[in-house]
């Protein structure tokens, strides 16, 4: 069983619609949550983190958290063509100091 | 100053070549990793530095060799490397060794092996 699993898309919206991504984990014990955007050919850009259950809202990114169903998501507002791009989850591993777990990603491709 | 840099950015080597990557972080972060991702193939954890001392290797070959002089360089040696090597390798920081604290990623150094 992978230990952070996503969709890997494409996830394809159109302009102005909500684009809905999802992640599931494996381990109960993780406590802190990240979504990163990666652009083609680019690193990753951390957009979001979350360490409680429920809702967090920055600008048009609302991550959702469910520790019970062990299910974290990431929800875009208003989706532009620029947010067109890959989005990783990761999950810290309790047992490893800093350690963070990746899923692969989900492509998002928002279309005019 | 952006806060990760790495050099270079793009390196092509030959598999008896020996060469180094280099990370420089200007957040006051005391811990830096290296990352390995392949094509269609989520990031892959190499090495962990925590104040200059290594916490983590995800078992990986010899033929990388990591070095952190201070809690802002970071450098992985490359020699003897096969062609499956072949990836982009990021570094990325954060605060301190506390699990869950955020990681800022360098642009990453993408590595050629012929």
């Amino acid at each position: 069983q992978k230990e952070v699993e996503q969709n890997s898309g494409p996830l394809s919206v159109p302009e102005g619609a909500i684009a809905s991504l999802n992640c599931t984990y494996s381990d109960r014990g993780s406590q802190s949550f990240f979504w990163y955007r990666q652009y083609s050919g680019k690193s990753p850009e951390l957009i979001m983190s979350i360490y409680s259950n429920g809702d967090k809202e920055d600008g048009r990114f609302t991550a959702q958290l469910n520790k019970a169903s062990q299910y974290v998501s990431l929800l875009i507002r208003d989706s532009q063509p620029s947010d067109s791009a890959t989005y990783l989850c990761a999950v810290n591993n309790p047992g490893g100091y800093n350690k963070l777990i990746f899923g692969a990603g989900t492509r998002l491709a928002v279309h005019p | 100053e952006t806060g990760v840099t790495q050099t270079p950015r793009h390196l092509v080597m030959g598999m008896t070549n020996k060469k180094s990557l280099k990370c420089e972080q200007h957040l006051g972060h005391n811990a830096m990793y290296w990352y390995k991702q392949s094509a269609k193939k989520p990031l892959e954890l190499m090495f962990v530095y925590n104040f200059k001392e290594q916490t983590e290797n995800n078992s990986v070959p010899s033929r990388f060799s990591p070095e952190c002089p201070n809690s802002s360089h970071l450098f992985l040696h490359l020699h003897t490397l096969q062609p499956e090597d072949s990836a982009l390798y990021l570094c990325a920081s954060s605060q301190d060794w506390r699990g869950g604290i955020e990681q800022y990623f360098g642009p990453g150094t993408r590595l050629t092996v012929t």
